[in-house]
This record gives structure tokens, C-alpha cells and sequence, in this order.
């Protein structure tokens, strides 16, 4: 079993919809949480960090279940902009984050 | 703002030579990584740091070698290139307990 896991997907969705995406971890020792976004061909980079208690930035909507061991991102009025892949990441270590990715889900927003 | 800089950006290699993937940070960060991604994969840890002087295997190290002289430079060296390490490789930055800042990538085939 993987690490952490997603669905890879593709996600095709319009313009102005509503996109949600889980991924699940093995680790129940996993202390911190992010999704990143991956651009085509360039580097990742951090969308968010997720908190136990949920927490939103905009119209992005991160939330994490811990007995559940899943984490969610709620994408709401989708934009031509959010077309990416997007990445679950955890951590186990303090200090020296050492950053265990799923696959990517990607998605692409259609006008 | 500089940022994570990693050099080359684009490199073919023949089996069996070598050569040094570059990777420097101007942040002062503490925290140095390198992360190699194939296609439609999630990134895997080769190596990290902690400081200079300090390094440590991630999860996948097998032909792969680091150093870490200075807080600025983080090279990685293939000594053997093998068909397999074909892939795009990350280098990140970050402060204890903080994101990790990515570098724009370096993509090696080996042929």
C-alpha cells in the first residue's frame, strides 16, 4: 500500500463548479499536512497547509481526519487558473520536513 | 529574489557517465533536499540536510551521492547514470517546521 494515495484522475469540470478531491495516508505517526499545486512541467508549490480543526484560504477548503486518516481539498467557483495537478503531501518528522507525496490529481478546468 | 536555483535545467547523458546536478539557496535556510519525480508520479526524497556538514539518505539514494559544504549549496552527483535515473529532479530549501521552497527542476535523460 502507498504511503499516501490519491486518485490520479483527470478531474474535467467547468467553469464555476464545485471540485473536491481526498487522499488518505498510512502513517498514522504523520504529523503535518499541505496540498501543493503542481503546475505542467514546473515545480511544485505550497497551496496550503492543513489544520485538525480545517481551514480555509479564499475558495480553497482544506480539511483532515484524523481517525479517518484522509485529508480534503474543496475547490469552490472553479477558475480557469486552478487547471493543475494537485499534490498530498504528509510529513513525520519535525525539524526536516521529510515530505512524502501522493501521485498528483489532476485537474482541469473546462470554459 | 532568487530564491532555489538549480542548474542545469535540461541535460542528456550517456550511460555509465557522471555529472553534478547544482542546486543553491539564498534564504539561509537550514534545511536542503533533493527530490526526483517521474512522469505522473508523486516527488520521492533521495537525500536532505540538515546543515552543512549533515546529510542524510531519504528514500530512494541508491546511486546518488550529496554534499553539503556550505549552508548555500547542496550539489548531487550521479557517478554511474543508469537508463532508470531518467526523471526531473527538485531541489528544495526550508526553516525548521516551515514549506519547503522548490527550484525550478533539472530534466535528465539518460540514453
Amino acid at each position: 500500500r502507498k504511503e499516501v494515495e490519491q486518485d490520479p484522475g483527470p478531474f474535467n469540470v467547468p467553469e464555476g463548479a464545485t471540485v473536491a478531491f481526498n487522499c488518505t495516508y498510512s502513517n498514522s505517526a504523520s504529523q503535518s499536512f499541505f496540498w501543493y499545486r503542481q503546475d505542467c512541467r514546473k515545480e511544485p508549490k505550497l497551496l496550503m497547509s492543513v489544520y485538525s480543526s480545517g481551514n480555509e484560504d479564499g475558495r480553497f477548503t482544506a480539511q483532515l481526519n484524523r481517525a479517518s486518516q484522509y485529508i480534503s481539498l474543496l475547490i469552490r467557483d472553479s477558475k480557469l487558473s486552478d487547471s493543475a495537478t494537485y499534490l498530498c503531501v504528509v510529513t513525520y518528522a519535525q525539524g526536516a520536513q521529510k515530505l512524502v507525496f501522493g501521485q498528483g490529481t489532476r485537474l482541469t478546468i473546462n470554459p | 529574489n532568487a530564491g532555489v536555483t538549480q542548474t542545469p535545467k535540461f541535460r542528456i547523458l550517456k550511460i555509465g557517465q557522471s555529472m553534478t546536478l547544482q542546486c543553491t539557496q539564498d534564504m539561509n535556510h537550514n534545511y536542503m533536499y533533493w527530490y526526483r519525480q517521474d512522469p505522473g508520479m508523486g516527488l520521492k526524497l533521495i537525500y536532505y540536510s540538515v546543515g552543512a556538514g549533515i546529510t542524510d539518505k531519504g528514500e530512494v539514494p541508491n546511486g546518488y551521492n550529496v554534499s553539503r559544504s556550505t549552508t548555500e549549496d547542496f550539489p548531487l552527483r550521479l557517478e554511474l547514470a543508469a537508463p532508470s535515473q531518467t526523471s526531473v529532479y527538485f531541489c528544495a530549501s526550508s526553516m525548521s517546521n516551515q514549506p519547503q521552497h522548490f527550484g525550478d527542476g533539472t530534466r535528465l535523460s539518460i540514453l
